[in-house]
């Protein structure tokens, strides 16, 4: 079955590492996005990326930084630069590279600071 | 900037209708959506409407359009306790789906 897959599911980290969280998906989707999901604060856009080799910051992107350079793979990592990491993270893909907004989403990482 | 709004907390009985609303800001907006999140998930495409509709009815679900108010509602008939979920609503503004805080359904038996 097509699908995004993220993991892990679950990571702690300590302060002051760095952290990878990995995102693949089999649908053949042009446009792949990274949010980050507070209690109480929607979904927020952390970088976008609609073409291989490209990507674009969104409405947060300060201490993440991303790659891609494979159409099915677009990894987060989250740097020691980030003030507060501790969140759940959503993967997300799009058929065009244009957002339409119907969006495929994977089931999540959530990452806990130590 | 844009903005969407939500209320965060619904709690209604198995069988009832439940109703939750949005408020959303650019009135260019060509589509807009409703997405369910179940606990510990990832969100899925539940139903969008068109702009130039008032209405869109999906089995269990109703969407109601008031463009002049930028008011979005989505109702849900018979609530069972399997819709226990996040909705959010969702618009796309200068290219980016944009979320709203997200209401979190609570179906008591």
């Amino acid at each position: 079955d097509g699908g995004i897959t993220q993991s892990p599911k679950y990571l702690f980290r300590k302060e002051g590492q760095n952290v990878t969280l990995s995102c693949e998906q089999n649908l053949n989707h042009d446009a792949m996005y990274w949010y980050r999901q507070d209690p109480g604060q929607g979904l927020r856009l952390i970088y976008y990326s609609q073409i291989v080799n490209d990507f674009q910051k969104g409405d947060i992107a300060e201490g993440y930084s991303v790659s891609r350079e494979k159409k099915e793979s677009f990894p987060l990592t989250v740097t020691s630069a980030q003030k507060n990491p501790t969140a759940f993270y959503l993967c997300a893909s799009t058929k065009g590279a244009s957002n339409t907004g119907e969006l495929f989403f994977g089931e999540g990482s959530r990452l806990t600071v130590l | 900037g844009e903005d969407v709004e939500q209320s965060l907390f619904l709690s209604v009985r198995e069988g009832d209708s439940s109703v939750i609303n949005c408020t959303y800001t650019d009135s260019s907006s060509t589509y807009l959506y409703w997405y369910k999140q179940e606990p510990g998930a990832g969100l899925q495409l539940l139903t969008y409407i068109f702009s130039n509709m008032d209405m869109k009815q999906d089995q269990r679900l109703t969407v109601l359009l008031n463009k002049k108010d930028k008011h979005l509602s989505l109702r849900i008939a018979d609530t069972q306790t399997g819709d226990s979920a996040i909705y959010f609503c969702a618009e796309i503004y200068t290219g980016k789906l944009i979320f709203g805080q997200g209401t979190t359904l609570q179906v008591k038996p």
